[in-house]
Formats: C-alpha cells, sequence, structure tokens
C-alpha cells in the first residue's frame, strides 16, 4: 500500500470548516483513498472514500487533486464531537485480504469551543 | 457497534496464562480482522480470515492464533500470554473485496497482562 504522510495535530474552532491535509505520492492508479476517525477509546470509524472524482456525504467531503498525490478531508462546520484521530490511507484491492488497511500516526483534530 | 460485537470488552490477567478474545459478527461479512493498537504505534493488523477456516497472518501475528470455524466469530487466542500484549484489541469486518466494502469496527477489548 501507498505510505501517506499527514501532519501529526490540528486545531479548528468551532463551527468552522476543518481541512484535513494528506500527501501520497506515491499512489497508484487502482489504489483507493481512505478516511478514517478514531474517537479517543472507540474503534475507527469510516468516514468516506474515493478513487479518482472528489466525494461527498452526510459526514464530509473528499478532495482528490488531479494528479492524486495529495487529498484533503473537509468537516464543514466542525464541532466538538469532531475531536479525533483522523487516518488517511492508500490501499490496493486484495482478493484474500479484502479490505485489510495498513493505519499510519493519522492526525490529533483538536475543536476548540 | 451495530453488527460486531467483542468479548470481553475488559481482562487482566497474569502472564503464562491464555486468554481468547471473541468476535461476533450478524452482518454475515466474509472479511473480519483482528488489530491491536499501542500507544507510538497506531493499529497494527495480528491476523485476518476471508472465510471459514480460511486466516492468514498480518503484520504482528507472533504469539497469536485466530480461529474462525462460523462465519460469525473469529476467536483470537494467546497461548501464554506476555506483558508485551497488553494491549487494546479491536476486531473489524468487511464484506468484500470492491473498493467500496469498507471496515466496520468493534468497540475494542482492552487487555492487561501483568
Amino acid at each position: 500500500d501507498a505510505k501517506t504522510t499527514q501532519p501529526p495535530s490540528m486545531d479548528c474552532a468551532e463551527g468552522r470548516a476543518a481541512n484535513l491535509p494528506c500527501n501520497h505520492s506515491t499512489i497508484s492508479g487502482n489504489e483507493y483513498v481512505y478516511w478514517y476517525r478514531q474517537i479517543h477509546s472507540q474503534g475507527p470509524q469510516y468516514i468516506i472514500h474515493g478513487l479518482k472524482n472528489n466525494e461527498t456525504n452526510e459526514m464530509a467531503s473528499l478532495i482528490i487533486t488531479e494528479d492524486r498525490k495529495s487529498s484533503t478531508l473537509i468537516l464543514p462546520h466542525a464541532t466538538l464531537r469532531d475531536t479525533a484521530v483522523y487516518y488517511c490511507i492508500v490501499r490496493t484491492l486484495n482478493n484474500n485480504a479484502g479490505n485489510m488497511l495498513t493505519f499510519g500516526g493519522g492526525t490529533r483534530l483538536m475543536v476548540k469551543p | 457497534d451495530a453488527g460486531i460485537t467483542q468479548s470481553p470488552r475488559h481482562k487482566v490477567t497474569e502472564t503464562g496464562t491464555p486468554v481468547t478474545l471473541r468476535c461476533h459478527q450478524t452482518e454475515n461479512h466474509r472479511y473480519m480482522y483482528w488489530y491491536r493498537q499501542d500507544p507510538g504505534h497506531g493499529l497494527r493488523l495480528i491476523h485476518y480470515s476471508y472465510g471459514v477456516k480460511d486466516t492468514d497472518k498480518g503484520e504482528v501475528s507472533d504469539g497469536y492464533s485466530v480461529s474462525r470455524s462460523k462465519t460469525e466469530d473469529f476467536l483470537l487466542t494467546l497461548e501464554s500470554a506476555t506483558s508485551s500484549q497488553t494491549s487494546v484489541y479491536f476486531c473489524a469486518i468487511s464484506q468484500g473485496t470492491s473498493g467500496a466494502n469498507v471496515l466496520t469496527f468493534g468497540a475494542g477489548s482492552r487487555l492487561t497482562v501483568l
């Protein structure tokens, strides 16, 4: 799986947009970008994923650059409950391993009042 | 978490004793995974299963064994627990291999080996 680079920590004011960057410069053409988050002491939670196009769901938006070497997760109106560690993961399909993911260090997002 | 249950949620044991953690799913998903999470290491894959009786090793499999005799249950066994296996263990499930089949994680099992 391609390696990802994320800033270790970020702050965001409550109600503002949180923009979390991820660099994956060695990504291959068939590798997806996934975002998960982990709120303290809980299991990781899926947020969104994409291959080439930008994606949006009820939780967030994912912006992938045209060369696919980087992406940004956007939480449009951050709340205190969005304080968590956010993981950007790039993986290749593997029939035996299914959606096995390799987690890096992630970005610790602190949403402040 | 909906559809996936881990037990026990907390366990304290002594070095050298056997420990079994259970992951139970009601989603009929084919793939199941065991991860451990430690400070400074993030989540690391221990073992995974791609069907009944089909399992394979992950990144940190030494000292662990798994079994999957039914679709819904994936057991993680520490034959002789050591202090280095003190960790939080997460089970995850996935339906298939498509990029759209994401992982759903359990709530975690906190194991302390004294």
